[in-house]
């Protein structure tokens, strides 16, 4: 099993640019999350997803949108990068039931500029 | 108001030594679950232990404890016969409900531990 991929591990946008984030796992979990990690800081949650096609905002969803269409895939879409959107991104996955632990991808280090 | 709170931004230990890394959460849900992961420099989370509220004993995963005063809304982290290697940043996280159905973790902003030889 490759666990939780994320794809690219790194990128340098321009102020303005878009790009998507990309997520796989193959753990066939239901659940799946964005985090975002400033620097000297905890994991703040973006988005979550309870299955394919149900997806919900979590405490800083301003400026991204994502999709689940598959239970495998959850990418994480930015619109018009701004620079407070440098940070860490991390996708995790995990089942639905106790104790609820998360699998996390290597993340993917954005600066935008 | 902070739900999870980590005092301490860096630790220093002896190789061989203990150490413990401090954590208390603040929640009113009788059911939550706290999580210790381990962020080395390479930047992957790395899962540690967890403690569920309802569980009679603390956790233990090898080398590491779990010290759960739930009066105390705490949960700090033990680490015994530290290693270089246990060099990294520590998130103690706790597990609560989603208004979609789901848990989501709550993090707190870490402890730098730095093991000396």
């Amino acid at each position: 099993n490759a666990g939780v991929t994320q794809t690219p591990k790194f990128r340098i946008l321009k102020i303005g640019q878009s790009m998507t984030l990309q997520c796989a796992q193959d753990m066939n979990h239901n659940y799946m999350y964005w985090y975002r990690q400033d620097p000297g800081m905890g994991l703040k949650l973006i988005y979550y997803s309870v299955g394919a096609g149900i997806t919900d905002k979590g405490e800083v969803p301003n400026g991204y949108n994502v999709s689940r269409s598959t239970t495998e895939d959850f990418p994480l879409r930015l619109e018009l990068a701004a620079p407070s959107q440098t940070s860490v991104y991390f996708c995790a996955s995990s089942y639905p039931q106790l104790p609820y632990e998360q699998y996390f991808g290597p993340g993917t280090r954005l600066t935008v500029t | 108001a902070q739900k999870i709170t980590q005092t301490q931004p860096g630790m220093f230990v002896q190789e061989k030594e203990a150490v413990t890394l401090d954590c208390t959460y603040d929640t009113s849900d009788p059911s939550y679950g706290l999580f210790w992961y381990k962020q080395p420099s390479s930047g992957e989370m790395i899962f540690l232990i967890y403690q569920g509220s309802y569980d009679q004993q603390n956790a233990t995963e090898g080398r590491y404890s779990l010290n759960f005063q739930k009066a105390r809304k705490s949960a700090n982290l033990v680490i015994s016969a530290s290693q270089l290697g246990d060099s990294a940043m520590y998130f103690c996280a706790m597990r609560e409900a989603t208004q979609g159905g789901s848990e989501k973790l709550v993090f707190g902003k870490g402890t730098k531990l730095t093991v000396n030889p």
